[in-house]
């Protein structure tokens, strides 16, 4: 089976501005979360989509929402980008409530 | 709301020791979780642990399930140079199916 998929890897954006992340999960995963990592911090959980329905919500700001399609995949989306939102964000996968499996991730730069 | 202690927070180690580290909740948990995370990279699933007082391993790695379902601990025997990195843990309730992370610990080899 393929692994958890991210697109894009890299990616370098202007203070202001929005940016869409994708995440493609592992076939027949109906659960994505997303998380946010910092240098040198752990991992910060954003949301869960489970079947199309955000299940459980971090602590961020609303500049930060996703999505989740039918065929399980799924958007994070950060609108007003901020220098402080530079960081790698993750997907993660998992089948219902079982242990999740990561992607790797993509390095946001905010200039 | 539901935290996770993990320590150390770093550990300096020599090829060849052994490693310990744990994570402790102030709530109870029905699943733990045990990742790696190389440097750049999404972490890696290492163990999953499913019942109190279970004991599993993964090569070098052992992991248990705390008997009051408030902790867990992983051993990695023998260390060597790849086992550098950071470990993160992870609890989950059957609550919310939300997982609580450990803020990792990391792991680095004595020059």
């Amino acid at each position: 089976k393929a692994g958890v998929t991210q697109t894009p890897r890299y990616l370098i954006k202007t203070r202001g501005q929005q940016v869409t992340l994708s995440c493609s999960p592992i076939s027949g995963h109906r659960s994505v979360s997303w998380y946010q990592q910092t240098p040198g911090q752990g991992l910060q959980f954003l949301f869960e989509y489970f079947s199309e329905t955000q299940r459980n919500k971090g602590n961020f700001p609303g500049r930060f929402s996703g999505r989740q399609f039918s065929n399980s995949r799924s958007e994070m989306n950060v609108s007003t980008l901020e220098l402080g939102d530079s960081a790698l964000y993750l997907c993660a996968s998992r089948f219902e409530s079982y242990e999740q499996y990561f992607g790797p991730g993509t390095r946001l730069t905010v200039t | 709301g539901q935290q996770l202690n993990q320590s150390p927070q770093s550990m300096f180690i020599q090829e060849g020791e052994d490693v310990s580290m744990n994570c402790t909740s102030s709530s109870i948990f029905n699943t733990w979780l045990w990742y790696k995370q190389d440097p750049g990279e999404g972490p890696v699933l290492l163990i999953a642990l499913y019942k109190a007082g279970e004991l599993t391993s993964n090569g070098r790695l052992t992991a248990q399930f705390g008997i009051t379902r408030k902790d867990s601990f992983l051993n990695i025997s023998a260390s060597i140079p790849s086992d550098v990195g950071i470990y993160f843990c992870a609890g989950q309730s059957d609550s919310n199916y939300q997982l609580i992370w450990g803020a990792g610990t990391k792991l680095i080899i004595k020059p």
